[in-house]
């Protein structure tokens, strides 16, 4: 059965701290792996990954795909009240439901002034 | 660039009540469409997706029901909510290598 397993389900960090959130999955088919990030509405989409070892970057954030060992981190550096949110991981397989995407269930990311 | 609409916003309905919900993609033709489901405390749960007009496979039973009218059109209905009807609606185009922009989100409340 495909699955994502996100860890650790909650963090709380001061700001200025850096901060690693991990996800791992079993998927038949592996297409991408995505990233969002969701405050109180819509995820909003951070990154797609979908070959090993190139880390994609935006400001602060990083994110980089293990397809051998079958994980991803999304890196945030300096954090900053603006950060808090939950951060979502995701995977779509080849075939399957047009594909789907998997979710994790999101590591929730306090970060206090 | 695209962009997706979903309204309403937010919906407080009984028990027992119909339900229609819409989800409109600017920027785009013959999108993949998808509705979610977020229920308080869980993941995100696809509930139906499209491919084409009139063209619509369900991934779950239950009483909701989903039409794609037109090419940019997406809607998911009830004829009876249930309690367990209450979420955080999701409606999503696909892009490329599977990946899925989320509109707004429709947050339903059913008392």
């Amino acid at each position: 059965e495909d699955k994502v397993v996100q860890s650790p389900l909650s963090l709380v960090v001061h700001e200025g701290d850096t901060v690693t959130l991990n996800c791992s999955y079993e998927v038949t088919n592996f297409r991408s792996l995505l990233w969002y990030k969701q405050e109180k509405k819509a995820p909003t989409f951070l990154f797609m990954l979908t070959s090993s070892g190139i880390e994609k970057k935006s400001g602060r954030l990083s994110s980089i795909l293990d397809k051998k060992e079958l994980f991803s981190i999304l890196n945030i550096t300096a954090t900053q009240t603006g950060d808090s949110a939950v951060y979502l991981c995701a995977v779509v397989g080849y075939g399957g439901s047009q594909g789907n995407l998997i979710f994790g269930k999101g590591t929730k990311l306090s970060v206090k002034p | 660039s695209q962009t997706i609409h979903q309204w309403p916003a937010t919906l407080v309905q009984p028990v027992g009540s119909p339900l229609s919900l819409e989800c409109t993609v600017e920027g785009t033709s013959n999108p993949n469409l998808y509705w979610y489901r977020q229920a308080a405390g869980r993941g995100l749960q696809l509930l139906f997706y499209s491919v084409g007009i009139g063209q619509i496979s369900s991934e779950v039973p239950q009483n909701l029901s989903a039409s794609r009218p037109q090419d940019r059109q997406f809607i998911l209905s009830s004829k009876k909510l249930l309690l367990s009807d209450s979420g955080f609606y999701l409606c999503a185009w696909s892009g490329g290598q599977g990946a899925k922009y989320f509109g707004p989100g429709t947050r339903l409340t059913v008392t």
